[in-house]
């Protein structure tokens, strides 16, 4: 019964390679966000998406490519991973609607980059 | 602009109160939120006060808000090592209501 799960939950890669992390969410949400956690436990907000449709896209490099195939899932993938990739991140649900929009996150995937 | 600033690290006594501050800037603050993040996993929502709000109290939790000094406060009664986490304070914004501003977590150690 879990409510947004992520996978894998760790991540070991090389430089260069490609990689996707898959989120889904069983609470029948609208939105679904990833964050990105450094290693100083700052959280920053990478994407959003509201029914499949980009609502947020803060300051990211091009190799970070979000995919919504339906309302219940959010993939991030990854071209050609750098150094500074290295972080958790994590994925998140909401219904915009709702008051307040409280957002659920999943356990996360922590992600080394060697 | 917007910014979420907190103090990293708090130490206290277990049974003790537990006081944590967060600071914010953009006034058109809607909501403002405490998350708390257990070692290795994700974040889990504490506590939320709407910013018409002067304070909300939820069994140990208090969230005392000044809005004129944009200062948000979570008091945690009787801390026990349960509460060892990193603590999170977050706004939404009235301009952007999907987006939440978290700031940089502090970082609660109980001693015994």
């Amino acid at each position: 019964d879990t409510a947004v799960s992520q996978t894998p939950k760790y991540l070991v890669t090389q430089m260069g390679n490609d990689k996707s992390i898959k989120c889904e969410q069983n609470l029948g949400h609208d939105t679904m966000y990833w964050y990105k956690q450094d290693s100083k436990k700052f959280l920053k907000i990478m994407f959003s998406y509201n029914n499949k449709e980009l609502i947020i896209n803060e300051t990211v490099p091009n190799r970070f490519s979000p995919k919504s195939p339906d309302k219940a899932h959010l993939n991030l993938h990854i071209n050609s991973l750098e150094l500074g990739d290295s972080a958790v991140y994590f994925c998140a649900s909401s219904h915009l609607e709702a008051v307040p929009e409280t957002q659920y996150f999943g356990p996360g995937t922590r992600l080394l980059v060697l | 602009g917007e910014d979420v600033e907190q103090s990293l690290f708090l130490s206290v006594r277990e049974g003790d109160s537990s006081v944590i501050n967060c600071t914010y800037t953009d006034s058109s603050s809607t909501y403002l939120y405490w998350y708390k993040q257990e070692p290795g996993a994700g974040l889990q929502l504490l506590t939320y006060i709407f910013s018409n709000m002067d304070m909300k109290q939820d069994q140990r939790l208090t969230v005392l808000l000044n809005k004129k000094d944009k200062h948000l406060s979570l008091r945690i009664a009787d801390t026990q090592t349960g509460d060892s986490a990193i603590y999170f304070c977050a706004e939404t914004l009235y301009s952007s209501a999907s987006k939440i501003i978290f700031g940089s977590g502090t970082r609660l150690s109980i001693r015994p």
